[in-house]
């Protein structure tokens, strides 16, 4: 089946770097979609992308739907301490309306001060 | 204000007992989920319900089972063929237009003893 490969698994960092994170799929997608969760609770979105080359802003966090349709990059710049959690990309080969996501299997940031 | 809830946050259940977790949901949406979620792997959908009275199966149903008789409600039964039911089980609901922007609970973490 479709499978999404997340990187870096974990980062700790300190406060006011920028990190960067990815997602590749050995399938084309349709969407791209990122969420973050924080300890205990459920994931909150982030980011979605519903174009190839798309590149969206939220904040300090940027996106990237990639141009080959097989992978999105999300960066978030001058980190601080309330950005620690799991990212997760997660994408969908259907249309915006029959989508089943697959998820990466998550980025764990943390944040020193 | 509008959401999704989940309950019980904690519950613990002896081999062999079947449970019930409940999922609310006041946002309107026809589209609702479940997940679940082990250390380190991705979010994996257990049940999907687009409309009242049906329901699919995800990557990973069997040993669960679901209902969907109210738009508001998709309760997630963990039955005892469950080899392996220790996890954070995740609900989200989601519009039918843009099913890849899930809104999630607070998820529900089930511990067998």
């Amino acid at each position: 089946g479709q499978q999404l490969n997340q990187s870096p698994q974990s980062m700790f960092i300190q406060e006011g770097e920028d990190v960067s994170m990815n997602c590749t799929s050995s399938s084309i997608f349709n969407t791209w979609l990122w969420y973050k969760q924080d300890p205990g609770e459920g994931p909150v979105l982030l980011i979605a992308l519903y174009k190839a080359g798309e590149l969206t802003s939220n904040g300090r966090l940027t996106a990237q739907f990639g141009i080959t349709r097989k992978d999105s990059f999300l960066n978030i710049s001058a980190s601080i301490p309330s950005d620690v959690g799991i990212y997760f990309c997660a994408g969908s080969a259907g249309s915006s309306n029959t989508g089943k996501l697959i998820f990466g299997q998550g980025t764990t940031l943390q944040v020193k001060p | 204000d509008g959401g999704i809830t989940q309950s019980p946050k904690y519950l613990f259940r002896k081999e062999g007992q079947n449970v019930t977790l409940s999922c609310e949901q006041n946002l309107n949406h026809d589209a609702m989920y479940w997940y679940r979620q082990d250390p380190g792997q991705g979010l994996r959908l257990i049940y999907y319900s687009q409309i009242v009275n049906d329901f699919q199966k995800g990557d990973i149903a069997e040993g669960y089972s679901v209902s969907r008789e109210k738009k508001e409600s998709f309760p997630l039964t963990v039955t005892s063929a469950q080899k392996n039911p220790t996890a954070f089980y995740l609900c989200a609901s989601s519009m039918l237009r843009n099913t890849g922007e899930l809104f999630f609970g607070e998820g529900s973490r089930l511990t067998v003893l």
